[in-house]
């Protein structure tokens, strides 16, 4: 079957650093998407990978490891603002997006 | 250049009625998908269609639900006989042909409410 695991909810300090982890098995890879959705709004992209290793993007950054059905997003420097879900989903061999159930992740002062 | 287009933004049903959820997508998108969101949960497939073809709609239900992307004009997600558990957000998304940066475009959602 297909599959996307992220945690459910995370919580985290302003100007912290935060890692949001990933796994999936999916039939056939055609890449990685983190998408971030605020609450009650749509979702909007944020990175792709399809090689293995770290994309930098600003704050945020996405690691892939294929061999080992992996990804993360790291966010440095957290603002109030970054409290959203962040939503992992992978590209299968047809290019349909499997997502994950998202991360909610809550920014304390 | 617009992004993707949903309306009504708000969309109140009696038990019963008819829903009709319309996307445009973003210019030079030909692929449209349609997803399910309940409240504090992930995104739910409902149905992939390119112009005129519905290339998947695994994620749909059989009974009460269809979609359609005419060669003119916006996708079309229709609920028939709405039932209170229909109540959700729909997104709808868009992408250019699946390839190379083929990430999805989402429009702002229409709330669906079921009294």
């Amino acid at each position: 079957g297909q599959n996307i695991d992220q945690p459910t909810e995370m919580t985290a300090t302003e100007g912290a650093i935060v890692q949001i982890n990933c796994t999936y098995q999916t039939s056939g890879f055609n890449g990685l998407f983190w998408y971030q959705q605020h609450a009650g709004e749509a979702p909007t992209f944020l990175s792709y990978n399809v090689l293995d290793g770290l994309e930098e993007k600003g704050r945020f950054s996405s690691f892939l490891s294929r061999s080992k059905g992996y990804s993360y997003l790291l966010l440095k420097e957290l603002q109030m603002k970054d409290s959203a879900s962040y939503l992992c989903a992978v590209g299968d061999s047809n290019y349909q997006l499997i997502w994950g159930a998202g991360t909610k992740l809550i920014i304390k002062p | 250049n617009a992004g993707v287009m949903q309306n009504p933004r708000h969309l109140v049903r009696r038990r019963g009625q008819e829903a009709r959820l319309r996307c445009s997508p973003m210019k030079g998108h030909s692929h449209v998908y349609w997803y399910r969101q309940l409240p504090e949960e992930g995104l739910k497939f409902m149905v992939y269609l390119q112009k005129e073809n519905i290339i998947d709609e695994s994620g749909m239900p059989k009974e009460r639900f269809s979609a359609e992307f005419p060669k003119e004009g916006p996708s079309i997600l229709r609920i028939q006989q709405v039932v209170r558990g229909d109540s959700a957000a729909y997104f709808c998304a868009s992408s250019p042909q699946p390839g190379t940066g083929y990430e999805q475009y989402f429009g702002p959602g229409t709330r669906l409410t079921v009294t």
